[in-house]
């Protein structure tokens, strides 16, 4: 089975401060990782996916992230963050020669302080 | 570009009742797929389209929940008979074709369920 994890369910963080949001998996075959972001009473929004390449990937907003194969992880990073950035943040995970479902973690909640 | 759109945006019912969703994929979007978002949890796959035909719909509770996209572009998620652990977000997305796994989907705001 698949199984995504967001190991805090909160983290917080100084306006300015650089921020990590975790994420490790445990897939069978090779792994997709992406991060979303969702704003209160919205929906999810795409921010950033690893396909190959370069493990460093960056997408919207200024956020990046790491691809570590050998950690099965893909911690969402950004160097400074703002107060708009706090939202929920999703990690997701699809894996190739499957039925492409991706399988959510349960979220991080960011809040950044002024 | 228009984004997937969602109706109706929030729903109370009392258990038993039944209730339905609907879901307008962005245009030229293949793939749909239907989600529970229970509060404190990471969305949860009910079932996936390709077009009209369904890919995967080994989440759904059969016995109550149904959804079809006849023609191949909107969709509906129906629930009947409700139960109170139904509450959730219902979410709908998008995307270009599930036959990738680098195609990210693109989420509509959702329909809040509240069943009483």
């Amino acid at each position: 089975a698949q199984s995504v994890a967001q190991p805090e369910d909160q983290v917080n963080v100084a306006e300015g401060n650089p921020l990590t949001v975790k994420c490790t998996y445990s897939v069978s075959g090779n792994p997709y990782p992406f991060w979303y972001v969702q704003y209160p009473n919205r929906g999810l929004q795409f921010l950033l996916k690893y396909i190959t390449g370069d493990n460093l990937v960056k997408g919207s907003y200024g956020f990046e992230a790491e691809f570590n194969k050998s950690q099965t992880s893909f911690h969402l990073k950004k160097p400074s963050a703002l107060v708009s950035d706090s939202a929920l943040y999703f990690c997701a995970v699809r894996v190739s020669g499957g039925s492409y479902i991706p399988t959510f973690g349960r979220g991080t909640s960011l809040i950044v302080h002024p | 570009e228009a984004g997937v759109a969602q109706s109706p945006r929030y729903k109370i019912i009392e258990k038993r009742q039944s209730v339905a969703f609907w879901c307008n994929p962005i245009s030229g979007h293949a793939t749909l797929y239907w989600y529970q978002q229970i509060l404190g949890q990471g969305p949860k796959l009910l079932i996936q389209f390709q077009n009209n035909g369904v890919v995967d719909d080994s989440q759904l509770p059969k016995d109550r929940f149904s959804a079809e996209r006849l023609k191949g572009v909107d969709s509906t998620l129906k629930i009947q008979p409700a139960k109170l652990e139904d509450s959730a977000v219902y979410l709908c997305a998008s995307s270009l074709t599930s036959g990738s796994t680098y195609n990210e989907q693109f989420f509509g705001p959702g329909t809040r369920l509240t069943v009483l």
